[in-house]
């Protein structure tokens, strides 16, 4: 059971450039998030996912599109990085009910937009 | 506006001390609260929730206290031991449109003295 994996763990991009950032979770959770976060903020968020084939937006949804075509996978897209976008990305899940309410957090992505 | 405030970026404490980190809220419409830690190079682990209808909840050394009417939570930290020393968030979460969303605060970085 290895929880929510996030890939890159790094990367380095260019501005203009684009990627996409890689979220599983192998818990069978409904809801996925991204949250950025930056120097002396919080945990903002994206966008997020009820479940299979479902999107949202969050607190800072502009540059970023997302995709969750499986349940297990929560896609998250830089079409065209701006440094502004230099940040480290976490990817969530949480079960549908629970008794205690958490979510799960990956291990992170560092970007950073040259 | 900041609805969760953690005013505190860093404390230190002595091993076995007891450690202290508050948190301030600003909507009573948050259902849950819950602290995470958080190791550098890692994503924020679940330590503990309170469900905003109770005062307290205890885990090991670990006890959160809600105020409800001064909006304000704290976590509790008996004994402090070294391997505590990480940044603590303190997170709110609500529920609308059937989705669970979370606040978080900025963090605050506990260092315990050996």
């Amino acid at each position: 059971n290895a929880g929510v994996t996030q890939t890159p763990k790094f990367r380095v991009l260019k501005t203009g450039q684009s990627m996409t950032l890689l979220c599983a979770q192998d818990m069978n959770h409904e809801y996925m998030y991204w949250y950025r976060q930056d120097p002396g903020m919080g945990l903002r968020l994206i966008h997020y996912s009820v479940g299979e084939g479902t999107t949202a937006k969050g607190e800072v949804p502009d540059g970023y599109n997302v995709s969750r075509l499986k349940k297990q996978n929560f896609l998250l897209g830089l079409e065209s990085a701006a440094p502004s976008q230099t940040s480290v990305y976490f990817c969530a899940s949480r079960e549908a009910g629970g008794s205690y309410n958490e979510q799960f957090f990956g291990p992170g992505t560092r970007l950073t937009v040259l | 506006d900041q609805q969760v405030k953690q005013n505190s970026p860093s404390l230190s404490v002595q091993e076995g001390r007891i450690s202290i980190l508050n948190c301030d809220y600003t909507n009573s419409m948050f259902d849950y609260f819950l602290w995470y830690k958080k190791y550098p190079a890692e994503g924020p682990t679940f330590l503990i929730s309170i469900s905003s209808i109770k005062d307290k909840n205890e885990d090991g050394r670990f006890t959160v206290f809600l105020n409800k009417s001064a909006k304000h939570l704290s976590l509790h930290i008996v004994p402090s031991q070294p391997g505590d020393s990480a940044v603590y968030f303190c997170a709110a979460s609500f529920t609308t449109s059937g989705t669970y969303k979370y606040i978080f605060g900025t963090g605050t970085r506990l260092k315990v003295l050996a």
